[in-house]
């Protein structure tokens, strides 16, 4: 099974300031279609999470351009160039690549 | 609007069973994998399992394997979890979600929650 692990597990950021989270994958996520399939979601307090990021980095219909995801096989980076009041929550890296495995969740904070 | 609406949910006695169903709007049903993934209160995402649109492909979790059952009824465009031997683990909110292509997941669900206690 693939193991999803998200670095770090929290982060304090003052609004206004930058945030970045890792997440790495124990095998490659590079399909065999030439695409990759690592998505992030956000779970803002008592909501269902959301889609923010697919395919590495594709962002998702109104998702602003302040989150940028990138990287390539088994290395990944979500980041917020500028984190505001509504960014705060925990986001997951989640992979699609066989079965679907999430990340541990990294909870970003004020 | 694209919609997902789960109901089942509730408590139940180790051991015993519980049926979650999830009803679509909004969208052909029958084009698109259908999800479901849990969340322990406080916890992190599980995926629990997925069924391709013709039900030829069902994949579980090892945890639920043998216990839970994924199934559709396309005409009623709904979704279903038939859940078995329930365990004090499998308590958690379970949320219904589209596959649109490969784990991107939406929508969500607003979830329904199981709690499995004595």
């Amino acid at each position: 099974d693939i193991v999803m692990t998200q670095t770090p597990l929290s982060l304090s950021v003052t609004p206004g300031q930058p945030a970045s989270i890792s997440c790495k994958s124990s095998e490659s996520l590079l399909h065999t279609d030439g695409k990759t399939y690592l998505h992030w979601y956000l779970q803002r307090p008592g909501q269902p999470p959301q889609l923010l990021i697919y395919e590495v980095s594709s962002r998702f219909s109104g998702v602003p351009d302040r989150f940028n995801g990138s990287g390539s096989g088994t290395d990944f980076t979500l980041r917020i160039s500028r984190v505001e009041a509504e960014d705060f929550g925990v986001y997951y890296c989640m992979q699609g690549v066989h079965l679907k495995t999430f990340g541990q969740g990294t909870r970003v904070e004020i | 609007e694209v919609q997902l609406v789960e109901s089942g949910g509730g408590s139940v006695q180790p051991g015993g069973s519980l049926k979650l169903s999830c009803v679509a709007s909004g969208f052909s049903f029958s084009d698109y994998w259908m999800t479901w993934v849990r969340q322990i209160p406080g916890k992190g995402l599980e995926w629990v399992a997925n069924l391709n649109q013709d039900e030829s492909q069902k994949d579980y979790v090892d945890s639920v394997k043998g216990r839970f059952t994924i199934s559709r009824d396309n005409a009623k465009n709904s979704v279903f979890l038939q859940m078995h031997n329930l365990r004090a683990e499998d308590t958690a909110v379970y949320y219904c979600v589209r596959d649109v292509l490969f784990g991107r997941f939406d929508p969500w669900g607003q979830g329904t929650l199981v709690t499995v206690s004595s």
